[in-house]
């Protein structure tokens, strides 16, 4: 079935890092790709998506591209801020199993000052 | 507009025991989903209901029951709870089905069964 996996958490980086999260997908046919950020004790806010190939989602200086020939879709930020500590879910629509998202595990990002 | 909203924040239970959780829209969407969130899996789908009237069961819908009430409700039910339903649940709704259009997410019911 489909699939999504997302690089191992948590990451450490410090304040006005490069950030790169890595997240591979396996899916028949052509679902839409999501990036959600989950703030502490909050609920999922969608961030990004790109709904075909080589389109770029992009949203508060983050961006991902939809690269079908490696199904990938890494979320990049070029300089993160203290207030981008959360936990990052990369998300595909799956058409093969009615619409539903399918999520990777999350990857928690902690930005130091 | 307040969004999703869920109840309760927080609650604990004791095997065997039920109980209902309870989510609400004002957005006026068509679809709505209850995901649980365990460490290490993200989210899984429980159960969803594409439009008033329909639901359908996710990936993990064993133990549940839900109802959706009118538009706005969408109610997920533990007939007995089990240790194993300790979780954080998260209620979403969208305009249309998965991917057509964005969920939204409640801040989510922790739930601890002793």
């Amino acid at each position: 079935g489909d699939s999504v996996t997302q690089m191992e958490g948590p990451v450490t980086l410090s304040e006005e890092a490069f950030l790169t999260i890595n997240c591979t997908y396996t899916a028949t046919g052509y679902p839409s790709l999501f990036w959600y950020v989950q703030y502490p004790g909050e609920g999922l806010q969608l961030l990004l998506k790109a709904t075909k190939a080589d389109d770029k989602g992009s949203n508060k200086g983050f961006e991902a591209t939809y690269r079908k020939e490696t199904t990938s879709f890494h979320l990049e930020k070029g300089s993160v801020q203290v207030s981008d500590s959360a936990v990052y879910f990369c998300a595909l629509d799956s058409y093969n199993q009615g619409g539903k998202l399918i999520f990777g595990q999350g990857t928690e990002l902690s930005v130091k000052p | 507009n307040a969004g999703v909203t869920q109840t309760p924040k927080f609650q604990v239970l004791k095997t065997g025991q039920s109980m209902t959780l309870q989510c609400a829209q004002d957005m006026n969407h068509n679809s709505m989903y209850w995901y649980r969130q365990d460490p290490g899996m993200g989210l899984r789908l429980i159960y969803y209901s594409a439009s008033e009237g329909t639901t359908d069961k996710g990936e993990v819908p064993n133990g549940y029951n839900v109802s959706r009430l009118n538009k706005r409700e969408f109610s997920l039910r533990l007939e007995s709870a089990a240790p194993s339903q300790t979780s954080v649940y998260f209620c979403a709704s969208s305009e249309f089905g998965a991917g057509r259009s964005t969920q939204y997410f409640g801040p989510g019911t922790r739930l601890l069964v002793l």
